[in-house]
């Protein structure tokens, strides 16, 4: 348990779907992180909300759409994907965005797109 | 952010010490030297971090070369919880915001 959770843990969907990551710190961070990682790729920072702005969004497709409305929650919503976007994507969360931050991640939620 | 080399693997007999190597020899004087690992089916988590001396947790031990162009990591008794792919990231501490990047490290595999 890392006080970061993350639902919901499998999603499978149609590239015409909807849908969205939840994700939730109970640690009193102030900075939230989303990351994927593919098969055999190392993981890829996606987006950074520090005091729920977003201050790093590294050329992400707008079929991503992050939102933070608080310190402890992160959504990523998700329309028309592809299926070269299923992967397993992780929350994570820190004190600040410094470089001595220890985040902590969740156990991510594994998508497929059909 | 400055690049990393790793292994892409290694293996070690349960109970005996493992010493994981990282590269960095473009390491600038800001830059810090962080170690997460992923266990299977979970994220990654933070093993230790540090700039210049050799730091201890009750993780692991950091150990930096004197020229910080390389680093080892070193499990002092390997356990089959250990075995996970283990991330060696720099941090410049020069600039306020410095997410963290991560490598394909090196998956450690743990024999009884």
């Amino acid at each position: 348990e890392t006080g970061v959770t993350q639902t919901p843990r499998h999603l499978v969907m149609g590239m015409t779907n909807k849908k969205s990551l939840k994700c939730e710190q109970h640690l009193g961070h102030n900075a939230m992180y989303w990351y994927k990682q593919s098969a055999k790729k190392p993981l890829e920072l996606m987006f950074v909300y520090s005091l729920e702005e977003r201050v790093e969004n590294n050329s992400v497709p707008s079929r991503f759409s992050p939102e933070c409305p608080n310190s402890s929650h992160l959504f990523l919503h998700l329309h028309t994907l592809q299926p070269e976007d299923s992967a397993l994507y992780l929350c994570a969360s820190s004190q600040g965005v410094q470089n001595t931050g220890e985040l902590f991640f969740g156990e991510g939620s594994r998508l497929t797109v059909l | 952010d400055a690049k990393t080399t790793q292994p892409n693997s290694m293996e070690s007999n349960e109970e005996e010490p493992v010493h994981l190597p990282c590269n960095h020899s473009t390491i600038s004087g800001t830059d810090y030297i962080h170690w997460y690992r992923q266990l299977p089916s979970q994220g990654p988590e933070y093993v230790i971090h540090g700039l210049t001396s050799n730091v201890n947790n009750r993780m692991a031990s950091l150990a930096i070369a004197e020229d910080r162009k390389s680093s080892t990591l070193i499990l002092h008794r390997a356990t089959l919880r250990d075995a996970a792919v283990y991330y060696c990231i720099l941090r410049d501490s020069g600039s306020g915001n410095t997410p963290l990047v991560f490598g394909k490290g090196t998956r450690l595999s743990v024999i009884a």
